[in-house]
């Protein structure tokens, strides 16, 4: 079973902060957090990851809590081409597979 | 994605013929998967391989077989295929430290 929870689906309007919750609990201590999303029909898209700092790059920020048990993607503009399943992952550097959860769905509303 | 072909991008066969899909990477990575998509249900792990001859089953590995005989391929093979088979198939590659890449996919139809 995937090792997050994330909710069905979220909205939010063109040009804003699109910020994506996932929880994770029972994360270990050497298990990183991924985010990869699917634009429809196409593979999977890495977009991020993190161990316990916050990181940012090109496409999003990874905001990740102290305890690390929860992060937040944040999309900071979003536009209508950001409609997509995005993925919440925990896994270990060196582990050898990926089990993907259901995601959220994101819409960009115009 | 750059790096990873998947073949056929297409394919329609009939119930109990078999199917082989096969993955291509130019990168060198030791660990490659195949996944099944299908509405409802999401991406589902069917095998995968940690380096040349090493399989293992994934979450949905019924009815299918693999082989890895380089690091470059990964063939995933339905020995007669059944219209439950019917899915996107997507090959993906890992190196030890970034995340996975994806291929374009592989749509199967099995009729």
């Amino acid at each position: 079973d995937a090792k997050t929870t994330q909710p069905p689906s979220m909205d939010c309007a063109e040009g804003r902060a699109a910020n994506l919750p996932c929880n994770h609990s029972t994360i270990s201590g050497n298990e990183y957090v991924y985010w990869y999303r699917q634009i429809h029909s196409q593979g999977p898209q890495y977009i991020i990851h993190g161990l316990k700092n916050n990181e940012t790059n090109e496409m999003a920020s990874l905001i990740i809590t102290e305890d690390r048990k929860s992060s937040t993607l944040i999309l900071p503009h979003a536009t209508l081409r950001d409609t997509a399943v995005y993925y919440c992952i925990v896994r270990v550097a060196t582990d050898d597979k990926i089990i993907f959860g259901k995601g959220t769905r994101l819409h960009i509303l115009p | 994605d750059a790096g990873i072909t998947q073949s056929p991008r297409h394919k329609v066969t009939e119930t109990g013929t078999p199917v082989t899909l096969r993955c291509h990477q130019t990168e060198n990575h030791r660990y490659m998967y195949w996944y099944r998509q299908d509405p409802g249900h999401g991406l589902r792990l069917i095998h995968y391989s940690y380096g040349v001859k090493d399989t293992d089953k994934g979450e949905v590995s019924d009815g299918y077989s693999v082989s890895r005989s380089k690091t470059e391929d990964f063939l995933l093979t339905l020995e007669s295929a059944t219209s439950s088979q019917t899915s996107v198939y997507f090959c993906a590659i890992s190196g030890e430290y970034y995340g996975y890449t994806f291929g374009s996919g592989t749509r199967l139809t099995v009729v």
